[in-house]
């Protein structure tokens, strides 16, 4: 069975970097069977689709986020990781990983999740 | 960006009802489209993918329709699990957006 658990600080103030790690266990972040992604959920509101990694190191953002935000893969780890710089507190969430599933490359969906790391943004 | 609207954002129902949810974008996605079930507190769910292809282990009370840029989620006979919030999301063109969500309420 495919699982994803995130970890990382649990608060980080203003103007700096939010750092979170997507361990995988059951599956391959190396695989190129299925890719990765990040979505957030500020509180009491609706998802936000941040962005996908690749297997060979591609990614696609959300043009929202494009200037402040990096997924990168660590494949000795088996982890992705989301990095988003210049925090402010509309960046506070319950940030979620996922893996992609996906029909030989279409019909893209969140198929397996992480719990999901609620972050806060403030001094 | 595709812009996706859910209607209503909320609906009250019973058990043993049958309820659907809309969603409409704002440009055809032909049937690229997905619903997801989440309750409070967990991470959401994927019900169904390509407007109307269920995922694994998803009951078949859950169905869903539609292509271009009109689509339903339709749950029948409704179970008491079932009272959730829902969303549609877009997988046509990134950034793969969500609706706003609808919440079902007893």
């Amino acid at each position: 069975q495919v699982q994803l658990q995130e970890s990382g600080p649990g608060l980080v103030k203003p103007s700096e970097t939010l750092s979170l790690t997507c361990t995988v266990s059951g599956d391959s972040v190396s695989s190129d069977s299925h890719y990765w992604g990040w979505i957030r959920q500020p509180p009491g509101k609706g998802l936000e689709w941040i962005g996908y990694i690749y297997y060979n190191g591609g990614n696609n953002y959300s043009p929202s986020l494009k200037s402040r935000v990096t997924i990168s893969i660590d494949a000795s780890k088996n982890q992705f990781s989301l990095n988003l710089n210049s925090v402010t507190a509309a960046d506070t969430a319950v940030y979620f990983c996922a893996r992609v599933g996906d029909d030989y490359g279409d019909y893209a969906r969140f198929d397996f999740w992480g719990q999901g790391i609620p972050v806060t943004v403030s001094s | 960006d595709i812009q996706m609207a859910q209607s209503p954002s909320s609906l009250s129902a019973s058990v043993g009802d049958r309820v659907t949810i809309t969603c409409r974008a704002s440009q055809s996605i032909r049937n690229y489209l997905n619903w997801y079930q989440q309750k409070p507190g967990k991470a959401p769910k994927v019900l169904i993918y390509a407007a109307s292809t269920f995922q694994s282990g998803v009951p078949s009370r859950f169905s869903g329709s539609g292509s271009g840029t009109d689509f339903t989620l339709t749950i029948s006979n409704l179970q008491p699990e079932d009272f959730a919030t829902y969303y549609c999301q877009q997988s046509y063109s990134t950034p793969h957006t969500f609706g706003q969500g609808t919440k079902l309420e007893i």
